[in-house]
C-alpha cells in the first residue's frame, strides 16, 4: 500500500497568491482529513469528509481557505489569497470509518513557505 | 471540551533504561485516547489506542501505554528504549459523533542517547 499521499511536499510562494495542497487518500479508507502543524499552535484539525462529504470545516481559519473532495481518492486544500502566517506544515490523513475510534493514517505533510 | 496536556517538552532517557512519556486528559464523558509518533519530515504514526477493556494498551514497536482513569492520565512506555526511539510523541483524544475528530497534545520531543 503506497500510504497516503500528499503533493507537493514543498511550496514556496508569495504573499497574495493562491496555493493549492493535494491529498490522495489510502485506497477504501473513507474518512479525510486535513491538519496544519505549527510551533506555536501544534496540530489543528482544519476540515473533514465522510464518504467525500464536508463533515466539520470549523476547524477552518478564514474564508481564505477551501476544501474539496470530487471524489473518494483525491482532495485538495487551497488557500487565496495566502499570507505569510499561514506558513505551516500541512497534513493529510485517512481512516476507515467503518466502527468509530479508528486509527488515522497520515502523509508525509506539505511544508508551507508564504513569503 | 476535550483537551490534552503533555506536561513535558522534552524526555531524555539513555539506550537501555526505561521510556516514560507523560499524558493527562480532560473530556466529558469517556475518553478515547491515542499516542502517535513522528519521525523527522515525516507525518505522524499510529502507536496504539484505547478505547475500552484492559488498563495496559500493547502497541507497535513495544511501547505500552497505562490507562488509569482516576488521575485521568494515559502515559506511554517503552521498558527499554532505543536510539531510533528518538522522535516526537503525540497524545490525542478522539471525539465527536463517530470519534473522528481527534484533538492532539503538544508533544514530547525524546531523546535517547547512546
Amino acid at each position: 500500500d503506497a500510504g497516503v499521499i500528499q503533493s507537493p511536499r514543498h511550496e514556496v510562494t508569495e504573499m497574495g497568491q493562491e496555493v493549492t495542497l493535494r491529498c490522495k487518500p489510502i485506497s477504501g479508507h473513507n474518512s479525510l482529513f486535513w491538519y496544519r502543524q505549527t510551533m506555536m499552535r501544534g496540530l489543528e484539525l482544519l476540515i473533514y469528509f465522510n464518504n467525500n462529504v464536508p463533515i466539520d470545516d470549523s476547524g477552518m481559519p478564514e474564508d481564505r481557505f477551501s476544501a474539496k473532495m470530487p471524489n473518494a481518492s483525491f482532495s485538495t486544500l487551497k488557500i487565496q489569497p495566502s499570507e505569510p502566517r499561514d506558513s505551516a506544515v500541512y497534513f493529510c490523513a485517512s481512516s476507515l470509518a467503518r466502527r468509530v475510534y479508528n486509527e488515522q493514517f497520515f502523509g508525509p505533510g506539505t511544508r508551507l513557505t508564504v513569503l | 471540551a476535550q483537551s490534552v496536556a503533555q506536561p513535558e517538552d522534552q524526555v531524555n532517557v539513555a539506550e537501555g533504561n526505561p521510556l516514560t512519556v507523560k499524558c493527562t486528559y480532560s473530556v466529558s464523558g469517556n475518553p478515547y485516547l491515542f499516542w502517535y509518533v513522528q519521525y523527522p519530515n515525516r507525518g505522524l504514526q499510529f502507536l496504539l489506542k484505547y478505547i475500552t477493556g484492559d488498563n495496559l494498551v500493547k502497541g507497535s514497536y513495544g511501547f505500552e501505554a497505562e490507562f488509569n482513569k482516576s488521575q485521568t492520565s494515559f502515559h506511554l512506555k517503552k521498558p527499554s528504549a532505543l536510539v531510533s526511539d528518538s522522535a516526537l510523541y503525540f497524545c490525542a483524544v478522539a471525539w465527536g459523533a463517530a470519534g473522528n475528530k481527534l484533538t492532539f497534545g503538544g508533544g514530547t520531543r525524546v531523546l535517547v542517547k547512546p
